[in-house]
Parts: C-alpha cells; sequence; structure tokens
C-alpha cells in the first residue's frame, strides 16, 4: 500500500528554520516526482516546490524561492523540505505528494500525506 | 495560469446532482485534474485529463471539459462527498497551480 507520513512540524517564531520531512512506502521511491503543497488556514491549496526522481532537478514557487529548499534521500525513500527565514505567511498545513507517472517530473498527485502544521508565531 | 470555481460554495442533499466549475485564464487543453479535500486529510485525486477517473475513485464523479471551461460533476451524492473540491492545472509549469476551491456541504 502506498503511504507518505510528513513529520517535523511544529512552532517557530519568524526568521528561523525548519525542516520537514516525508517518509514514502509501498512503492519504487526513486521512479516519482515527489511535491510539496502547502495549505494556510481559510486559504486554498498551494503549490510549493517539486523535484525530480533522481533529485538533480528542483523548482519552487515564487512566494519561497530562495528560502526554501526541497531535496530527496532515495535510499531512505524520503523528501525533505528545508525552510529558512520563516515569515508569518508560511503558517500552514504542508502535504507532501508524489505522481501517478514514472520518471517525469510534472504530472497528476498522487497519493498525497496527511500533512504536518507549521506555525510561525513570535 | 489562474483558475477560477464557481460557486465557492454550495449546500446539496444525499442522492443529488452537483457540478462545480472551473475556468482557466488562457487555453489549457485537457491538462486539468479535480482533487476532494476533507480537513486532516491527505487530498485525493479524483480526475486527471479533465474526464480520466482515477483508479479506485466511484463512478458516480464525471469530469469534462477542455480550453478554458471544465466540470465536475458528482451524480448521487453520498454522505461520504461532502468536502472541499479543487482544480489543478498542469499545462503551465512552474507553478503547479490549483482554484481557491469549493466546499460543499450538506444541505
Amino acid at each position: 500500500q502506498v503511504q507518505l507520513m510528513e513529520s517535523g512540524g511544529g512552532v517557530v517564531q519568524p526568521g528561523k528554520s525548519l525542516r520537514l520531512s516525508c517518509a514514502a512506502s509501498g512503492f519504487s521511491f526513486g521512479s516519482y516526482a515527489m511535491n510539496w503543497v502547502r495549505q494556510a488556514p481559510g486559504k486554498g491549496l498551494e503549490w510549493v516546490a517539486a523535484i525530480s526522481p533522481n533529485g538533480k532537478n528542483d523548482f519552487y514557487a515564487d512566494s519561497v524561492k530562495g528560502r526554501f529548499t526541497i531535496s530527496r534521500d532515495n535510499a531512505k525513500s524520503t523528501v525533505y523540505l528545508q525552510m529558512n527565514s520563516l515569515r508569518l505567511d508560511d503558517t500552514a498545513v504542508y502535504h507532501c505528494a508524489t505522481v501517478i507517472s514514472v520518471l517525469v517530473v510534472w504530472n497528476w498527485f498522487d497519493p498525497w500525506g496527511p500533512g504536518t502544521q507549521v506555525t510561525v508565531s513570535s | 495560469i489562474q483558475l477560477t470555481q464557481s460557486p465557492s460554495s454550495l449546500s446539496a442533499s444525499v442522492g443529488d446532482r452537483v457540478t462545480i466549475t472551473c475556468r482557466a485564464s488562457q487555453d489549457i487543453g485537457v491538462y486539468l485534474a479535480w482533487y476532494q479535500h476533507k480537513p486532516g486529510k491527505a487530498p485525493k485525486l479524483l480526475i486527471y485529463a479533465a474526464s480520466a477517473l482515477q483508479s479506485g475513485v466511484p463512478s458516480r464523479f464525471s469530469g469534462s471539459g477542455s480550453g478554458t471551461d471544465f466540470t465536475l460533476t458528482i451524480t448521487g451524492l453520498q454522505p461520504d462527498d461532502f468536502a472541499d473540491y479543487y482544480c489543478q492545472q498542469l499545462k503551465s509549469h512552474p507553478p503547479v497551480t490549483f482554484g481557491q476551491g469549493t466546499r460543499l456541504e450538506i444541505k
């Protein structure tokens, strides 16, 4: 059974850093691109970042470019989101998601994890 | 590419047929998906490529459209269907973009 589970969320002050993890199981992790998507309180879904199956290519939303870094460890079947210089408007539930087709970056997201809460507050 | 969903919310009863629309700011062909999201849960892919039903999704869900106008239809609402629904485009990326969402509530 394909499963994704995020961890690493918490409460952090503005300007600080946090690293999220997403552990995958039940599929050939190294063959699939991975994404991070967030949902701020009362808002809709916002794509944050994507990484290619081999980890050599990464992509970011303008709102996080230069502050967030996506990476992956295929040996551990885990994708990470390093979040630096956190701002109040980064407060959200962060979901990881894989895609439905192998070896492509841009594809439909399925499945997703249930998410981890990140709260940026002074 | 901006996606605009309508309505933002709607109330319906079990057994009803409901339609949610998604309009793209430019032609995206059939590069559109629909997701269901319940609070505290993982979003779920329902429809991709505008009209293809994802494996395991009940056949009461259907999608149609191309270009700039798309619809998600649920025929015979079930109690489990009350949730938020989002469209997503994959024609132009990055970024991947989502509509603002439609909340489907029990009447």
